[in-house]
């Protein structure tokens, strides 16, 4: 089946402007998950999702970050007034609905490549 | 706060050699623990976890991993390399205690593999 994609590939975009990054989840995973990965750095939490609610947003650095899941399938992180430090590669995750003796496993889409000019 | 240290930036193998990559942990407590693989343009794919009882742990593409608690580490080995292996590894752990989903990652081990 489909694993998880994300839209698009690579984003080039100014200081200052705003972007979306897309992330279609495995169907029927209730649990999405954000993460950032700079150069050279594993990748960082940014925000869960558990259905269309965010349970954990403790990762996202300031409010210029700001996700959604309205149906509780696709997600996008939005980015205000992007700056240059916020070039990293975005990559979401899902996940089955949690066991109850530990984390189900996250499959981890490709991620977009965003460069900020 | 949990933590995930990989003291090895960068390890070149050669083919057929056999490969320890290593993981330390600080938390509280027994972590998650998960080893997963990034090859280039690809996304992250999980190669094993450890959650509970033995303290060996079998993965995918003839990975191992054991879980030493006295030294808080995780450790991946494989006994012979294939060239396929070149990859960046990343340890991670995940929350026992606080229901927390969020996995933390190292910031990874980029394996090269000599023919």
């Amino acid at each position: 089946g489909a694993g998880v994609s994300q839209t698009p590939s690579n984003k080039v975009t100014e200081k200052g402007k705003y972007v979306e990054l897309r992330c279609d989840p495995i169907s029927g995973h209730t649990a999405l998950y954000w993460y950032r990965q700079s150069l050279g750095q594993g990748p960082e939490f940014l925000i869960y999702f558990q259905g269309t609610g965010a349970a954990d947003d403790s990762g996202l650095p300031n409010d210029r970050f700001f996700a959604v899941r309205p149906e509780g399938s696709v997600s996008t992180l939005k980015i205000q007034r992007t700056e240059r430090g916020d070039s990293a590669v975005y990559l979401c995750a899902s996940s089955d609905r949690t066991s109850s003796n530990g984390l189900n496993e996250q499959f981890f889409g490709p991620g977009t490549r965003l460069t900020v000019l | 706060a949990q933590s995930v240290t990989q003291p090895d930036i960068h390890i070149t193998v050669s083919e057929g050699a056999s490969l320890e990559l290593r993981c330390n942990y600080s938390y509280g407590a027994t972590p998650y623990l998960f080893w997963y693989v990034q090859s280039p343009g690809q996304g992250l794919q999980l190669l094993l976890k450890y959650f509970s009882g033995d303290t060996l742990v079998q993965g995918i593409k003839g990975f191992e991993a054991e879980f030493k608690r006295s030294q808080s580490s995780f450790n991946l080995r494989k006994p012979s390399v294939h060239w396929s292996d070149a990859a960046e590894y990343f340890c991670a752990v995940g929350a026992r205690d606080t229901g927390r989903r969020a996995l933390t990652f190292g910031s990874g081990t980029r394996l090269q593999v000599q023919p």
